[in-house]
């Protein structure tokens, strides 16, 4: 039982380099979301997808992309890394139960360092 | 949007010390969630908990939403429990999350 698993864990890109983060779930959630993590902080929403087929901005979405692959998979893409990127990043999914949202899972987070 | 504030920032504590952090947020909530992230940076899911009091062996947490505050209790710490705690309130029907900027525990041997 895997629940929520991100490649890779840790990455080093040039400034400028391009780059995709995968996350995958195998819980049958319908909803996925990308957060990160900067130094001494909470986590913020970049993206999120409250179903397959569907994605929307968090608070924090410049700079980035996101595909809802299918109802598991759920991938950010930096086209242009920037300093300003580097964090740890995180994703997460959860499920709803009527009006009531059901818990978010977390991946383990991808370090990413950009140069 | 909703803010969410944390107390105390950070909090040291002697093996087997009891304490309480603080969880206030700005405006009502769908629904509440208290996260655990060790030192190895892995978010832990502690309580999910839109009212009420619940409990998970030494830790409980209770929510009382009315006056728009959580408050998580830690007893009998161990070393183990070190790293930082957050509050994290979902805003809306999607589910997003607005953390605060979480308390940093650590617990002395």
């Amino acid at each position: 039982n895997a629940g929520v698993t991100q490649t890779p864990k840790f990455q080093v890109l040039k400034t400028g380099q391009s780059m995709t983060l995968q996350c995958a779930q195998d819980m049958n959630h319908n909803s996925m979301y990308w957060y990160r993590q900067d130094p001494g902080m909470g986590l913020r929403l970049i993206y999120y997808s409250a179903s397959e087929g569907t994605t929307d901005k968090g608070e924090v979405p410049n700079g980035y992309n996101v595909s809802r692959l299918n109802k598991r998979e759920f991938s950010l893409r930096l086209e242009s890394a920037a300093p300003s990127q580097t964090s740890v990043y995180f994703c997460a999914s959860s499920g709803v139960t009527g009006v009531r949202n059901q818990p978010q899972h977390f991946g383990d987070g991808t370090r990413l360092s950009i140069l | 949007g909703i803010q969410v504030e944390q107390s105390p920032p950070d909090l040291i504590l002697q093996e087997g010390a009891n304490s309480t952090l603080r969880c206030n947020f700005s405006d009502s909530v769908n629904n509440l969630q208290w996260f655990h992230q060790n030192p190895w940076g892995q978010l832990i899911n502690l309580f999910y908990i839109p009212s009420g009091t619940k409990q998970n062996g030494r830790l409980s947490a209770t929510t009382v939403a009315t006056e728009r505050y959580s408050l998580l209790y830690i007893s009998s710490s161990q070393t183990t429990d070190s790293g930082v705690y957050f509050c994290a309130v979902h805003t809306d029907s999607w589910g997003k999350l607005q953390f605060g900027a979480g308390t940093q525990v650590v617990v002395t041997p």
